[in-house]
C-alpha cells in the first residue's frame, strides 16, 4: 500500500524567509503527487501537482515542488514566506492501477506558522 | 453553484442514530470521492465513484458505512448506528477525470462536521 510521510507536524518560519515543507512517499510504481492547502474554515485547495514531464512544478501563490524519484520525495518550497501563507499543508499521492483514477492518500499535514 | 456543495455543514447526532450526508459535485464531473478527516489528521479515503458505480470502496471502515450516487451526480454517504468514533469532518471531492486517464485536480467541498454524542 502506498504511504505519505510529512516530516514535521508544525513548521515555523519568519516572514520573508524560505519555506520548506517535506514530503516523502513509498511506492513501487511512479506516483502522481499533489500538494493541497487548507486555510482555517475553508476547504482543501490544490497548490500544485506532478503527473508526468518536468519534475519541477510551479503552483499558485509562488509555491513550487520538485519530484525526486531517487529520493522518493516531493518537497514544497517558497522563496519568501508571507503572513497569508499560514495554513495547513497536505501532501498526497495517487496511484493509477489498471486505468482510472484512484483516491488520494494524504499525509498527516504540516501546520505552517509565519512569524512576523 | 460553481463548487462542490456539501450539506449539512454541521450535524450533531446521538450515538446509535442513522445519518445521511449529501454531496453535490461540480456539474459534469464524472469522478466523486468521499474522505474522512479526523482532528489533527489528513483526509482518509473512503470511496470513489466513477459515474453511478462505486469504482473503489476499499476505504469504507465497516458495513455501517454506505454511499450511493444513483444518477451519477449527487451522492449520499449513509452511516448506520453511529458511534462516537465516527465524529469527524466528512469531505467530498469531484474531478473531471475519466476512466483510463491520469488524475486531474480534485475539487473539495468544505465538508460536513459530524459530531456523535
Amino acid at each position: 500500500a502506498q504511504s505519505v510521510t510529512q516530516l514535521g507536524s508544525h513548521v515555523s518560519v519568519s516572514e520573508g524567509a524560505l519555506v520548506l515543507l517535506r514530503c516523502n512517499y513509498s511506492s513501487s510504481v511512479p506516483p502522481y503527487l499533489f500538494w493541497y492547502v487548507q486555510y482555517p474554515n475553508q476547504g482543501l485547495q490544490l497548490l500544485l501537482k506532478y503527473t508526468t514531464g518536468a519534475t519541477l512544478v510551479k503552483g499558485i501563490n509562488g509555491f513550487e515542488a520538485e519530484f525526486k524519484k531517487s529520493e522518493t520525495s516531493f518537497h514544497l518550497t517558497k522563496p519568501s514566506a508571507h503572513m497569508s501563507d499560514a495554513a495547513e499543508y497536505f501532501c498526497a499521492v495517487s496511484f493509477t492501477s489498471g486505468g482510472g483514477a484512484d483516491g488520494l492518500t494524504f499525509g498527516k499535514g504540516t501546520h505552517l506558522i509565519i512569524q512576523p | 453553484g460553481a463548487g462542490v456543495s456539501q450539506t449539512p455543514s454541521n450535524k450533531v447526532t446521538e450515538k446509535g442514530k442513522y445519518v445521511e450526508l449529501r454531496c453535490d459535485p461540480i456539474s459534469g464531473h464524472t469522478a466523486l470521492y468521499w474522505y474522512r478527516q479526523s482532528l489533527g489528521q489528513g483526509p482518509e479515503f473512503l470511496i470513489y465513484f466513477q459515474g453511478t458505480g462505486a469504482a473503489d470502496d476499499s476505504g469504507l471502515p465497516n458495513d455501517r458505512f454506505f454511499a450511493v450516487r444513483p444518477e451519477g451526480s449527487v451522492s449520499t454517504l449513509k452511516i448506520q448506528r453511529t458511534e462516537r468514533g465516527d465524529s469527524a469532518v466528512y469531505l467530498c471531492a469531484s474531478s473531471p477525470t475519466g476512466q483510463g486517464l491520469p488524475p486531474t485536480e480534485a475539487f473539495f467541498g468544505q465538508g460536513t462536521r459530524l459530531t456523535v454524542v
